[in-house]
């Protein structure tokens, strides 16, 4: 069975620096890989999401992540980080041919203005 | 709707007591799943429905946990016999079969309280 790991539980950053978001998964077959955010009061969401080609995979409001597949790792990155960034965020990965996610723990993004 | 939607969104129930937690999907997707997250942890995965195939129970934590669905449209979670520890929130999400990874899409939740 897959599992992942979000190490940073809670991250302060102050806007316009550049955030970094840790996710490892183990699982020995071919995976397809998300982050999903959940703003406060509202639902979770797809950010991003990789399955195949190019590993650096971009979302919406400028986050990005890269699939290293030596390092089962799919940190989630964005440059500089805006107020409106504070969420929590979730790394999830579901096996090929297996649509159910396997979810970390989330990480709790604060933005300090 | 142009979401999925759940209900109620929040409930208090007693220990002992049934409680039923609804999902209606998005207009035309297939597959549904329900989650939970309690507080402090990631989602877990509970059950999975696709079309008229068998559902995957794998993740329902005990016998007192069921589920249905209508077709491809509403689900019930139901769970007897409510316990405390089953407090926590109940999330679904749907989605579309046909593209190469489908997204699946997740409602508001139901946070139950069991008392």
């Amino acid at each position: 069975a897959q599992s992942v790991s979000q190490h940073n539980h809670h991250v302060i950053l102050s806007e316009a620096a550049s955030l970094e978001l840790g996710c490892n998964y183990s699982y020995g077959g071919t995976v397809n890989l998300f982050w999903y955010v959940q703003y406060p009061g509202q639902h979770l969401q797809l950010l991003l999401k990789y399955f195949s080609g190019d590993p650096l995979v971009k979302g919406i409001k400028g986050f990005e992540a890269e699939f290293i597949k030596s390092k089962f790792s799919f940190n989630l990155r964005k440059p500089s980080v805006q107020w409106s960034d504070t969420a929590e965020y979730f790394c999830a990965v579901n096996a090929h041919g297996n649509e159910k996610l396997t979810f970390g723990t989330g990480t709790r993004l604060t933005i300090i203005p | 709707g142009a979401g999925v939607s759940q209900s109620p969104s929040n409930k208090v129930t007693e220990k002992g007591k049934d409680v039923e937690l609804r999902c209606d999907p998005i207009s035309g997707h297939t597959a549904l799943y329900w989650y939970r997250q309690r507080l402090g942890q990631g989602l877990e995965f509970l059950i999975y429905f696709q079309g008229n195939s068998a559902p995957d129970k794998s993740g329902l934590p005990s016998d007192r946990f069921s589920a249905e669905r209508t077709g491809e449209s509403v689900s019930t979670l139901t769970i007897q016999r409510t316990q405390q520890e089953d407090s926590a929130v109940y999330l679904c999400a749907s989605s579309f079969l046909g593209s190469p990874v489908e997204t699946q899409y997740f409602g508001p939740g139901t946070r139950l309280l069991v008392l």
